[in-house]
């Protein structure tokens, strides 16, 4: 079952523009991260908050949590080219013995010169 | 670090037959997931595996897939008497496995398998 769902479902902008996507989730939980999917490959991991932390940046990257309203942004400044893709949210609730990641939906981003 | 590799790419067969996956996860990670994933949704997870010992497994997983991961190195994937809704990607993922939470997945480049 999907945990998480992203909004919006598909996201088109132009090169140069930020991009916001959203994830809300259904359970408490221990971290949030969000990965990268190009078409037809696996998934890369681009940043990881966990639930005690509010706001966290990697390079052009900016990820919110709010876990009082069970929600996540991510925000990608000055999109590029390369930058389209599928981006998913996936919240990691501790089961007692290891992790278990459970993916949203996912948003489609293409970003058009 | 050549990272986590999956074999084959991409998987064509008939309706009722065998198939066989396999990943090799990065060398030092203890932990092995599996992910199935559809068009257009996000990976759902199968199974996992802590070194050789299979911990979780979904309730995706009927009694037709089975996994192992002799020795705690490479995993294989098995789907009996396959049928068209088992058409999909399979998606194989590592991690270190020294932490018990906040770890991240290294994934591979996952098999796409098409059911005829």
């Amino acid at each position: 079952s999907q945990q998480g769902e992203e909004d919006p479902q598909a996201l088109s902008i132009q090169e140069g523009e930020n991009a916001t996507m959203n994830c809300s989730y259904k359970t408490s939980i221990n971290n949030l991260q969000w990965y990268r999917q190009n078409s037809g490959r696996g998934l890369v991991h681009l940043i990881l908050i966990r639930s005690n932390e509010r706001e966290k940046h990697s390079g052009r990257l900016r990820v919110t949590l709010d876990t009082s309203k069970k929600s996540s942004s991510l925000l990608i400044t000055a999109s590029r080219a390369a930058d389209t893709a599928s981006y998913f949210c996936a919240t990691d609730k501790f089961t007692g013995t290891a992790s278990k990641l459970t993916f949203g939906t996912g948003t489609r981003l293409q970003v058009t010169l | 670090d050549t990272g986590v590799s999956q074999d084959p790419r991409h998987k064509i067969t008939k309706r009722g037959q065998n198939v066989t996956f396999r990943c090799d996860p990065i060398s030092e990670h203890n932990r092995l997931y599996w992910y199935r994933q559809t068009l257009g949704q996000g990976p759902e997870f199968l199974t996992y595996f802590q070194n050789e010992a299979q911990l979780e497994k979904s309730r995706l997983l009927s009694d037709r897939f089975s996994a192992e991961r002799p020795k705690g190195s490479f995993s294989t994937l098995e789907i009996q008497r396959t049928e068209q809704g088992d058409s999909a990607m399979y998606l194989c993922a590592s991690s270190t496995g020294q932490g018990a939470t906040n770890e991240k997945l290294f994934f591979g480049s996952g098999t796409q398998l098409s059911v005829l």
